[in-house]
Formats: C-alpha cells, sequence, structure tokens
C-alpha cells in the first residue's frame, strides 16, 4: 500500500505569495490532518477533516491558512499571503476511522523570504 | 484540556545501553496514548499505542511502554538501543468522547542520539 504522499518536498516562496500544498492519504482512511512543525512551538494541528467534513480547524491559523479535502484521497493546504512566520514543515496525516495511529507523509519544508 | 510533557529535551545514550522517555500527560477523562518517531528530514512513524488492559505495551524494533493512571505517566524504553534509534520521540494523547476523537496532542518530543 502506498503512504501518505506530499508535494512539494521543498517549496521557497516570497512574503506575499500565495501556496498551496498538496497532500494524498493512505487509500481508504477517513481521517485527514495537518500540522505545522516548527522547533519552538513543536506540532501544532491546522486541520482535521473526518469523511471529507471539516472537524477542527486550528483558530490561531484561520485567517491566512485554509484546507481542503475535495475527494476522499487528495486535500490541500493554501497559505494566502504568505509570511516568513510561516517558514516551518506542514506535516500530513490520516488515519482509518475505528483507530487513532496517524501515518504520516514527508512533509513539505516551506521557506517564505 | 489536554496536555502532554516530555520533560527531557535531549537524551545521549551508548550503543547497546538502555534507554527510557518520560512522558507525563493531564486529562481528567478516557485517554489513549500513543509514541512516535522522527528521523530526521522524515515524517512521524507510529511506535506503539495503549488503551487500555496490561498497562505495559509493546511496539516495534523492541520498544516498549508503560501506562501509569497514579503517575499520569506513559514512559518508553529500549533495552539496547542501536544506531538507528537515533531520531525525536513523540508522546501523543488522544481523547475519548463518546467515539475515539482522530485529533492527537503533542508532547514537546526528545531528541535521542546514540554514540559509539
Amino acid at each position: 500500500d502506498a503512504g501518505v504522499t506530499q508535494t512539494p518536498r521543498h517549496e521557497v516562496a516570497e512574503k506575499g505569495q500565495t501556496i498551496i500544498l498538496k497532500c494524498e492519504p493512505v487509500s481508504g482512511h477517513n481521517d485527514l490532518f495537518w500540522y505545522r512543525q516548527t522547533k519552538i512551538q513543536g506540532l501544532e494541528l491546522l486541520s482535521y477533516f473526518r469523511s471529507k467534513s471539516l472537524m477542527e480547524d486550528g483558530g490561531a491559523f484561520k485567517d491566512r491558512f485554509k484546507a481542503e479535502m475535495l475527494n476522499s484521497s487528495f486535500s490541500t493546504l493554501k497559505i494566502q499571503p504568505t509570511e516568513p512566520k510561516d517558514s516551518a514543515v506542514y506535516l500530513c496525516a490520516s488515519s482509518h476511522r475505528d483507530y487513532a495511529e496517524q501515518f504520516f507523509g514527508p512533509g513539505t519544508r516551506l521557506t517564505v523570504l | 484540556t489536554q496536555t502532554v510533557s516530555q520533560s527531557d529535551a535531549h537524551v545521549t545514550v551508548f550503543e547497546g545501553d538502555s534507554v527510557e522517555l518520560r512522558c507525563n500527560y493531564s486529562y481528567g477523562g478516557s485517554i489513549y496514548l500513543s509514541w512516535y518517531i522522527q528521523h530526521h528530514g522524515h515524517g512521524l512513524q507510529f511506535l506503539l499505542k495503549y488503551y487500555s488492559g496490561n498497562p505495559v505495551v509493546q511496539g516495534v524494533n523492541g520498544f516498549e511502554a508503560e501506562f501509569s493512571k497514579s503517575d499520569s505517566s506513559f514512559h518508553l524504553r529500549k533495552a539496547s538501543v542501536h544506531w538507528s534509534d537515533s531520531a525525536v520521540y513523540f508522546c501523543a494523547l488522544s481523547m475519548w468522547t463518546g467515539g475515539l476523537s482522530g485529533k492527537l496532542t503533542f508532547g514537546e518530543g526528545t531528541q535521542v542520539t546514540v554514540i559509539s
């Protein structure tokens, strides 16, 4: 089985740009998560979908971050406009509805100049 | 509000020695606890989990963890570490709210460095 796929692996953006990160979850998984990882803040939940419905979006990230799940096998995270403080690794994870074990993608390292 | 705390930011251990990584949590209801490992440049990988039953759970690659309700802890152990165990380890908590919530709350992480 294929694991969680994330593209691109690396992204460099200028301040003020719009970037879109992509994620393909494990086939058959119903839960999808987006996290932001930094050395200072650690792992922060950005969005949580269950069966394509948004269950939770991180309150602090609402204004410029928007995650969507267009179908059960594809999700995007849009950051608009980007700021230098958005530089981080963005991780996507998925899990089967009845189990809490999460499968993570390799992450996208975003650098905002 | 649930919290997860990992008291050790860094642990250095000789190859072949044992290691214990500490995890303490705070939450009043039913929970599910797990450990994940993250090698440099990669995503997190699941190691083991506990929800109920035997408080000592076995995971992959010789890892085990012990749950203690009285201490609000879920410490991870390995009897003999290998150089490939060098990584960051995360303790995570999920709440039982009727159904098991998929959302995980992670600790700060513990960087383990194995030296020879």
